[in-house]
């Protein structure tokens, strides 16, 4: 049974342009979490997805957005990119946005020039 | 204000010594909390869960208690060796809102052979 996956693994890309992280859940869950972690720091809450929809979100402007598929899987968008936004993006699925343990990917490094 | 925090923020061990780190949170409506190691430029690996209706969790070398009242979790690990170094991130899963993890900055470890 696959684990969370995420691709690509790494990215480079430079400030201004748009990237796209995708992930696809444990097999059976279908709630979808996206979390940041920068450099030193320990990953922070960006959204969660259920349901094909965005549930709750953290503190993170508007130029972060995501998707969920019907499949479960989900993306990341992230716009106007700044070179703040350099860091590894977990993604963490869930059996139900109830449920208590969620498994995570082994991220995306996004390195922003 | 939701907040984790760890302590120390790194530690260095001789091997074989017998370590605890410490973690506190903020919000009382905790769901459960989970231990996790992280190995540099790598993911998220679980290491404990502990739910909120219990008071510790085992694994082998490792231990980790729970107590809601004073908001403090800690993570014992026994004979430390050198293949325990990496940084041991802290999480609160919380009720508050939709669940989701808020992480701690992590302790880094190193065991010295």
């Amino acid at each position: 049974d696959a684990g969370v996956t995420q691709s690509p693994t790494h990215l480079i890309k430079t400030r201004g342009q748009q990237v796209t992280l995708r992930c696809s859940p444990k097999s059976g869950h279908d709630t979808v979490s996206w979390y940041q972690q920068a450099l030193g720091q320990g990953p922070q809450f960006i959204f969660q997805y259920y349901e094909e929809e965005e549930r709750q979100r953290g503190n993170f402007p508007d130029r972060f957005s995501g998707h969920q598929f019907p499949n479960y899987s989900s993306e990341l968008n992230v716009n106007a990119l700044l070179l703040g936004d350099s860091a590894l993006y977990l993604c963490a699925s869930s059996l139900d946005h109830k449920t208590d343990t969620q498994y995570f990917g082994p991220g995306t490094r996004l390195t922003v020039l | 204000k939701q907040e984790v925090t760890q302590i120390p923020a790194a530690l260095s061990v001789p091997e074989g010594e017998n370590l605890v780190l410490n973690c506190s949170f903020t919000d009382s409506a905790i769901y459960n909390l989970q231990w996790f190691r992280q190995d540099p430029g790598k993911g998220l690996t679980s290491l404990l869960l502990i739910q909120s209706s219990q008071r510790e969790q085992t694994s082998g070398r490792l231990n980790a208690s729970l107590d809601k009242s004073s908001g403090r979790s800690t993570l014992y690990i026994a004979a430390s060796q050198p293949g325990d170094s990496a940084t041991y991130l802290c999480a609160e899963c919380t009720t508050s809102g939709t669940y989701k993890y808020i992480f701690g900055t992590g302790t880094r470890l190193k065991v010295l052979a």
